[in-house]
């Protein structure tokens, strides 16, 4: 059973540092991967999506690693933000499923 | 592009009563996922389907929870006599109807927010 696993649950960092979320997953046949971020009360919007043959995605600030041998994604945030205040969902695709199976989610606080 | 488009964005239920969820998939899109969000919990399927088809309800819960695609229409998400615990965030996702297996991710839309009083 494909377990996924968000470290840590909750981080607070000054604006303007760089900081890395963590997501590892139990079962390395997976499809792809899909990082989100939801904000409180709203629904989720993706940031970056990795096929399981690529190494990593990048979109503006974000870059988003895939090591699927060893079941571990990271997000790197560049030059936070206090917009970038949210909680990151990281979520997989296990081969043979069409569903998504998610991280318990990092709630991530950038302070002015 | 509309995106998805769930409705309503807030339900509030009295114990006994039912609740029904919509979900309009994208455009060109015809795969519908249903999820839900328990307070402070992760997203956890429910159930997979494909227009007048239930391909995957492992997550559903076996009582008082069931879902449809029609041929016309939105996707329902219906939840016979609400009980406290079913207060959540429902998310509804869809993805495209071909491609390959790996290509594509999920959009979501922004949930249905249901309170059981």
């Amino acid at each position: 059973k494909q377990e996924v696993t968000q470290i840590p649950a909750a981080l607070s960092v000054p604006e303007g540092e760089n900081l890395v979320l963590n997501c590892s997953f139990t079962d390395s046949a997976i499809y792809n991967l899909q990082w989100f971020r939801q904000d409180p009360g709203k629904g989720l919007t993706s940031l970056l999506l990795i096929q399981s043959s690529q190494r990593e995605q990048t979109s503006g600030r974000l870059n988003a690693s895939l090591d699927k041998s060893s079941g571990r994604s990271t997000l790197y945030i560049a030059a936070s933000q206090p917009g970038d205040s949210a909680t990151y969902l990281c979520a997989v695709r296990p081969v043979g499923a069409q569903k998504l199976v998610f991280g318990q989610g990092t709630r991530l606080t950038i302070n002015p | 592009n509309a995106g998805v488009m769930q409705n309503p964005r807030h339900l509030v239920r009295r114990r006994g009563q039912e609740a029904r969820l919509r979900c309009s998939p994208m455009k060109g899109h015809s795969h519908v996922y249903w999820y839900r969000q328990l307070p402070e919990e992760g997203l956890k399927f429910m159930v997979y389907l494909q227009k007048e088809n239930i391909i995957d309800e492992s997550g559903m819960p076996k009582e008082r929870f069931s879902a449809e695609f029609p041929k016309e229409g939105p996707s329902i998400l219906r939840i016979q006599q609400v009980v406290r615990g079913d207060s959540a965030a429902y998310f509804c996702a869809s993805s495209p109807l071909s491609g390959e297996a790996s290509n594509y991710g999920y959009t979501f839309g922004s949930g249905t927010r249901l309170t059981v009083v």
